[in-house]
């Protein structure tokens, strides 16, 4: 079961802003550094932000992610049809068993 | 071409065995902390558990749900990691993915395509 509590769905049309928000604990956000996943249908996902704020090569500067105390969030500027996808945040647990923990995913439609 | 290619997922039986096993490629797979994520038909993502290199001791870490029940290893001279799932259970039915880190710290960057495992009567 998931510990990262995230919105199940989020929508906009082309060119808005969309921002999901993942909220967790001491033991994992609070604690360690935020990871936000993309995945779009019948695909594997993909890594869309690491360390709270970073963007791997490759991945548009319309993504953006930040990290407050327990949570974290991510936003999409000028939102495109393309960004319909499932979106997961994900960390690291430092609490007995957990390890590494996402979030319960936000599908995010274009309208 | 960094990549990481699963196999041997398919149909069995509450109770049964299965091996999936990932071809790695592109990348030196001998220094790769390496883990496995499932997710179960129209669920979120579940870390199912990974393997440390053998230069930070090889050593195993479970999720709870599979403790005890899956093993998790590695063939560093095939460049294969590998899953042994036993006493399998309904709700371990999933598409299974092995991924690592590569250029991201604490984060996984390097996916598989994945491997559908179907546990049923």
């Amino acid at each position: 079961q998931s510990v990262l509590t995230q919105p199940p769905s989020a929508s906009g049309t082309p060119g808005q802003r969309v921002t999901i928000s993942c909220s967790g604990s001491s033991s994992n956000i609070g604690s360690n550094t935020v990871n936000w996943y993309q995945q779009l249908p019948g695909t594997a996902p993909k890594l869309l932000i690491y360390s709270n704020n970073q963007r791997p090569s490759g991945v548009p500067d319309r993504f953006s992610g930040s990290k407050s105390g327990t949570s974290a969030s991510l936003a999409i500027s000028g939102l495109q049809s393309e960004d319909e996808a499932d979106y997961y945040c994900a960390a690291w647990d430092d609490s007995l068993n957990a390890f590494y923990v996402f979030g319960t995913g936000t599908k995010v439609t274009v309208l | 071409e960094v990549q990481l290619v699963e196999s041997g997922g398919g149909l069995v039986k509450p109770g049964g065995s299965l091996r999936l096993s990932c071809a790695a490629s592109g990348f030196t797979f001998s220094n790769a902390w390496m883990s496995w994520v499932r997710q179960a038909p129209g669920k979120g993502l579940e870390w199912v558990g990974r393997i440390k290199s053998k230069t930070d001791g090889g050593t195993t870490d479970y999720a709870a749900p599979v403790k005890g029940r899956f093993t998790i290893s590695r063939d560093d001279s095939k460049n294969t990691l590998y899953l042994q799932m036993n006493s399998l259970k309904t709700e371990d039915t999933a598409v299974y993915y092995c991924t690592t880190e590569s250029g991201s710290p604490d984060a996984f960057d390097i996916w598989g395509q994945g491997t559908m495992v179907t546990v049923s009567s």
